[in-house]
C-alpha cells in the first residue's frame, strides 16, 4: 500500500524566517510523482510545488522549496521568507503512475505570527 | 475566469434525501476527480473519470453515483444521504491520468441534518 506520512500537526514560524514541513512517504512504484499542496482557510486547493521521481535535482518555486531524498523516501518542503499569506494546511501528496491515484498526507497546519 | 467550478459551494439536507454536486472544468482536460474530505481534514479520492470512462471506483457506498455527461464535467449523485456522508467534497481535474498535476474546485461542504 502507498502511503504519505505528516509527522507535524502543527507549526509556527515567525514572518520573514524559513520553516521546513517534513513528509515521508512509501511506495513500491519507481516512477511517481510528489507535489505539495496548500489549502488556506478558503477551502481552496493550491499547488505549491511539484517534483518527479526520476529527477535528482530539487524542484524550487521562488520562496518554496523541496529536499527530496528518494532513498530515504523523503519530501520536504522548505518556505524561505515566510509571510503572512503562507499560514494554511500544507498537504503533502503522491502521485501514484500506476493508479492515477492522489495519496494525501494528514496535513500540517502552519501558523505564520507577524 | 474559474479553471474548475462546483456547485453548490454550500449544501444543507436533511439525511435520507437526494442530492447532486456538479462540477464543470474549463482547461479542456480529459480526467476529472471526486475527492472527500473529513472532518480532520483528511482527503481520500473517491471517482475518476478519463474521456467519460470511469477508471477509478473507491471503497464508496453505492449510494454514490458519478455523472460524466462530457469530457468537461462530472457530477456527484448521492442517495440516501447519511450523518456520516457530511463533509466537504472537491472536484479536480488535469490534463491525464497519472502524470500532471491535478487542478481543485472550490469544494462543496455539504451538512446532513
Amino acid at each position: 500500500a502507498q502511503t504519505v506520512t505528516q509527522s507535524q500537526p502543527e507549526m509556527s514560524v515567525q514572518e520573514a524566517e524559513t520553516v521546513t514541513l517534513s513528509c515521508t512517504y512509501d511506495t513500491s512504484e519507481s516512477d511517481y510523482y510528489l507535489f505539495w499542496y496548500k489549502q488556506p482557510p478558503s477551502r481552496q486547493m493550491i499547488l505549491v510545488i511539484r517534483q518527479e521521481a526520476y529527477k535528482q535535482q530539487n524542484a524550487t518555486e521562488n520562496r518554496f522549496s523541496v529536499n527530496f531524498q528518494k532513498a530515504a523516501k523523503s519530501f520536504s518542503l522548505k518556505i524561505s521568507d515566510s509571510q503572512l499569506g503562507d499560514a494554511a494546511m500544507y498537504f503533502c501528496v503522491l502521485l501514484s503512475s500506476n493508479t492515477g491515484k492522489l495519496i494525501f498526507g494528514q496535513g500540517t497546519t502552519l501558523q505564520v505570527k507577524p | 475566469d474559474t479553471a474548475v467550478s462546483q456547485t453548490p459551494k454550500y449544501l444543507v439536507t436533511q439525511m435520507g434525501n437526494d442530492k447532486s454536486i456538479k462540477c464543470e472544468q474549463n482547461l479542456g482536460h480529459d480526467t476529472m476527480y471526486w475527492y472527500k474530505q473529513d472532518s480532520k481534514k483528511f482527503l481520500k479520492i473517491m471517482f475518476s473519470y478519463n474521456n467519460k470512462e470511469l477508471i477509478i471506483n473507491e471503497t464508496v457506498p453505492n449510494r454514490f453515483s458519478p455523472k460524466s455527461p462530457d469530457k468537461a464535467h462530472l457530477n456527484l449523485h448521492i442517495n440516501s444521504l447519511e450523518l456520516g456522508d457530511s463533509a466537504v467534497y472537491f472536484c479536480a481535474s488535469s490534463q491525464g491520468l497519472a502524470v500532471y498535476e491535478q487542478f481543485f474546485g472550490p469544494g462543496t461542504r455539504l451538512t446532513v441534518l
